[in-house]
């Protein structure tokens, strides 16, 4: 079964840094893309990054584009958020997805649970 | 970037009937657009995929059709436990845009 797990979530003051991370099991981690999507509270789904299976490639949302960082270490099996310069519209719940294949552009077959980023004063 | 535009943005319908949800894009992106649901308080989850590919284990109620720029997801009889909100996502290229969604609620 496949489990994604994030973690790093919390308060965090507006212009500050916080690291996401998503523990995957039940499938072999190098072989699929993976991507973080977000929610902020009440709206719909943004999607933000997604990384291939070798790191080999990034994508970002320009709303993210050059304040976010998108990593992976895939001997743990980890997934990583860097996220840089928040502002008060970053708050959000933050999703790990898993992607279809080892190529970025495909769909996301599964989710985590997500954890809260609250950017506030 | 290519946008995607979802419509109705809501919906109130009858056990039974046929509900029809739509998504363009604002550029052709063949058949690269997938449908989520996402139940409230719950994790959003891959309905169709490739545009009219059923994710395994979904029921044969729903189906999605289209490619290009216009796309449809159909809920052939609408049941109580399809209330949610309706996603469409394109993944041809990034960003991977999602629409705005698609709250369905039973009338």
């Amino acid at each position: 079964e496949v489990q994604l797990v994030e973690s790093g979530g919390g308060l965090v003051q507006p212009g500050r840094s916080l690291r996401l991370s998503c523990a995957a099991s039940g499938f072999t981690f190098d072989d699929y893309a993976m991507h973080w999507v977000r929610q902020a509270p009440g709206k719909g789904l943004e999607w933000v990054s997604g990384i291939s299976w070798n790191s080999g490639s990034t994508v970002y949302a320009d709303s993210v584009k050059g304040r976010f960082t998108i990593s992976r270490d895939n001997a743990k099996n980890s997934l990583y958020l860097q996220m840089n310069s928040l502002r008060t519209e970053d708050t959000a719940l933050y999703y790990c997805a898993k992607g279809g294949s080892i190529t970025i552009f495909g769909v996301l077959k599964d989710w985590g649970q997500g954890t809260l980023v609250t950017v506030s004063s | 970037d290519i946008q995607m535009t979802q419509s109705p943005s809501s919906l109130s319908a009858s056990i039974g009937d046929r509900v029809t949800i739509t998504c363009r894009a604002s550029q052709g992106i063949s058949h690269y657009l997938a449908w989520y649901q996402q139940k409230p308080g719950k994790v959003p989850k891959l309905l169709i995929y490739a545009a009219s590919t059923l994710q395994s284990g979904v029921p044969s109620r729903f189906s999605g059709s289209g490619s290009g720029t216009d796309f449809t997801l159909t809920i052939s009889s609408l049941q109580p436990e399809d209330v949610a909100t309706y996603y469409c996502q394109k993944y041809n290229s990034a960003p991977l845009t999602f629409g705005g969604g698609t709250k369905v609620q039973i009338k």
